[in-house]
């Protein structure tokens, strides 16, 4: 079965602290990703990585940065956090594809509070 | 930019009505189209999909209509069921470019 894992459900920190937000996936898919849901704006794709070490940056990469040193683990870091970085993280994985795209596989989510 | 919008930021329904979702889109490149469904405290999953050289495809209860010279799909969901009840994401991409464009998501309600 299918699983992608996200290391806390809720999290608080104050502003200023460097968070970090960790994912694990158990398909050996290639690509990764991290986004940010928002209320009125959707899921917004921060980063993605196609393979370990390799990066993009998504549509908002401001104020983020990711790590790849294993195939199944996807990190997600806030140099220092600020309160319009409070929202909810979901990380998603999915194999890559040339002339097919897979479905991404999305884990529960951490809803990230920063005070 | 805004380049998949889904206008209706809620949608109440009867049971065993239609439900009908609707994602409109800009970008002309895009070629792939989704549908994910969200539960509250749970992350999004898959749901149907439709590539651009289709107008339809369904699955059960499920179909996804893609008009290309009016940029525009929609989700219908017969007939609806108090278990449909979540929030509807549209999302597009361009083949062989592995990213999604999500839409900002409409919050069915199915009312017994």
């Amino acid at each position: 079965d299918v699983k992608v894992t996200q290391s806390s459900r809720y999290l608080v920190k104050r502003t200023g602290e460097k968070v970090f937000l960790e994912c694990v996936q158990d398909m050996d898919h290639e690509n990764m990703f991290w986004y940010r849901q928002d209320p009125g704006l959707g899921l917004r794709l921060i980063y993605f990585s196609y393979d370990v070490k390799m990066k993009e940056k998504g549509d908002i990469p401001e104020g983020y940065s990711v790590s790849r040193e294993k195939k199944e683990r996807f990190s997600l870091i806030l140099e220092s956090a600020s309160t319009n970085q409070t929202s909810m993280y979901l990380c998603a994985s999915s194999l890559i594809g040339t002339d097919f795209l897979y479905e991404q596989y999305f884990g529960p989510g951490t809803r990230l509070t920063v005070t | 930019d805004q380049q998949v919008k889904q206008n209706s930021p809620s949608l109440s329904v009867q049971e065993g009505r239609i439900s009908i979702l609707n994602c409109d889109y800009t970008n002309s490149m895009f070629d792939y189209f989704l549908w994910y469904k969200k539960y509250p405290a749970e992350g999004p999953t898959f749901l149907i999909s439709i590539s651009s050289i289709k107008d339809k495809n369904e699955d059960g209860r499920f179909t996804v209509f893609l008009n290309k010279s009016a940029k525009h799909l929609s989700l219908h969901i017969v007939p609806s069921q108090p278990g449909d009840s979540a929030v509807y994401f549209c999302a597009a991409s361009v083949q062989g470019a592995q990213k999604l464009v999500f839409g900002q998501g409409t919050r069915l309600t199915i009312n017994p």
